[in-house]
Formats: structure tokens, C-alpha cells, sequence
């Protein structure tokens, strides 16, 4: 069964840091990609960040996060990490990993979530 | 502001069909394939429909998804109160080498 598992959520202040794991089983993780996407309170789904399956170790990021939020990856340790420095208030959210399935880019879809970690940046 | 352009909220009764739209540009729907997720409060999203218009296992027939253009939309029919949820339109855009979100639309079932 494949599963992801957010941790390392919790209360962070402004300009601080905070480190998100996600932790996958389930499946042959060095082939796949990751996403991470948040949720801030009553609102949509932001995408945050984009690492590539172990081939290429492609990154991209958001606009509002690039130069403040690193991704990376330990594919022997089946877990992907998303380094927040510098928080902000408005980076206050649920954080999500998700496994992206599709050849390319282009025709690529998020087909398995975790169940999210929250993230409160607040003095 | 989301670059996907989704409604808010739309409404049917039981039973009736209803659709939500998703609308882009060339450099993400117009040239890349759209997937769509539903999202109960408190959970996390799932996918619903992926490549414009296939269901993932385990998802029934009453959605169905399609594309047109720089537009996609998401047909649900047969409605039930259990698809009260959050429903959102993804993409690749190509010139912004981002993920690309619609805002979300409310379904609400009367």
C-alpha cells in the first residue's frame, strides 16, 4: 500500500525555520517524483515545490517560497524534506507531500497525498 | 490569484447533474493534460480524474472529466450528498515551470 507521512509541523516565529519530512513506503520511491503543496486556512491548494525521481533531481519552485524553502531528497531513507527559512505569516498552512505519477511534466498528476502537516508561523 | 480560473461554488439537487469548469491558457491547459481532485474538510485531496478525462481505480463513472482548448471541465452526475466537497483543477504551465491550481470550487448538494 503506498503511503506518505508528513512530520515536523508545529509553531514556528517569524524569520524562523522549520524542517518537514515526508516519509514514503509503499512503493519504489527513487522512480518517482514529489510535490510538496499547501493549504493555508480556508483557502485552495498552493503549490510549493517539485523534486524529481532520482534520474534527474529536477527542482522547481513557487514564486513566493523560491530563495526561502530548499526540497531535497534521501532516497535510502525512502524521504523527501522541505527546509522553510526565513517563515513568514503567510506561510502559515497545512503542508502536503504528494507522488507524482505521469511520464512528463506536461501529462503529470498528484495520484497519492499525505495526510498533511500544519505549520503555524506566529510571534 | 490562481492562474486556473474555477467558480467558487455550484449547486444541484440529488440525482442531478452538475459541472465545474477550469479555465486556463496556452501555457498550461492549452498544452498540457489537466487532472482534478476532490477535497472533504479536514482530508487530504484525492485525485479523481487524471490525463483530462481518465478515472483513477475505484473511481466511478459519475465523473467524468474532459478538455477543450484552454478549458476543462469536471461532469459529475447522479449527484449525492456525499459529494459535498472541494474540487480542484491541476495542470503543468509550461512558462511558469509551476504546478498550476484552480482556486477551488464548492459543491454543494441541495
Amino acid at each position: 500500500e503506498v503511503q506518505l507521512v508528513e512530520s515536523g509541523g508545529g509553531l514556528a516565529q517569524p524569520g524562523g525555520s522549520l524542517r518537514l519530512s515526508c516519509a514514503a513506503s509503499g512503493f519504489t520511491f527513487r522512480d518517482y517524483s514529489i510535490n510538496w503543496v499547501r493549504q493555508a486556512p480556508g483557502k485552495g491548494l498552493e503549490w510549493v515545490s517539485f523534486i524529481s525521481d532520482s534520474t534527474s533531481e529536477t527542482l522547481y519552485y513557487a514564486d513566493s517560497v523560491r530563495g526561502r524553502f530548499t526540497t531535497s531528497r534521501d532516497n535510502a531513507k525512502n524521504s523527501v524534506y522541505l527546509q522553510m527559512n526565513s517563515l513568514r505569516d503567510e506561510d502559515t498552512a497545512v503542508y502536503y507531500c504528494a507522488r507524482v505519477k505521469g511520464p512528463q511534466l506536461a501529462s503529470a498528476y498528484l495520484d497519492y497525498w499525505g495526510q498533511g502537516a500544519l505549520v503555524t508561523v506566529s510571534s | 490569484q490562481s492562474v486556473l480560473t474555477q467558480p467558487p461554488s455550484v449547486s444541484a439537487a440529488p440525482g442531478q447533474k452538475v459541472t465545474i469548469s477550469c479555465s486556463g491558457s496556452s501555457s498550461n491547459i492549452g498544452n498540457n493534460y489537466v487532472s482534478w481532485y476532490q477535497q472533504f474538510p479536514g482530508t487530504a485531496p484525492k485525485l479523481l480524474i487524471y490525463d483530462n478525462n481518465k478515472r483513477p481505480s475505484g473511481i466511478p463513472d459519475r465523473f467524468s472529466g474532459s478538455k477543450s482548448g484552454t478549458s476543462a471541465t469536471l461532469g459529475i452526475t447522479g449527484l449525492q450528498t456525499g459529494d459535498e466537497a472541494d474540487y480542484y483543477c491541476g495542470t503543468w504551465d509550461t512558462s511558469l515551470s509551476a504546478v498550476a491550481f484552480g482556486g477551488g470550487t464548492k459543491l454543494t448538494v441541495l
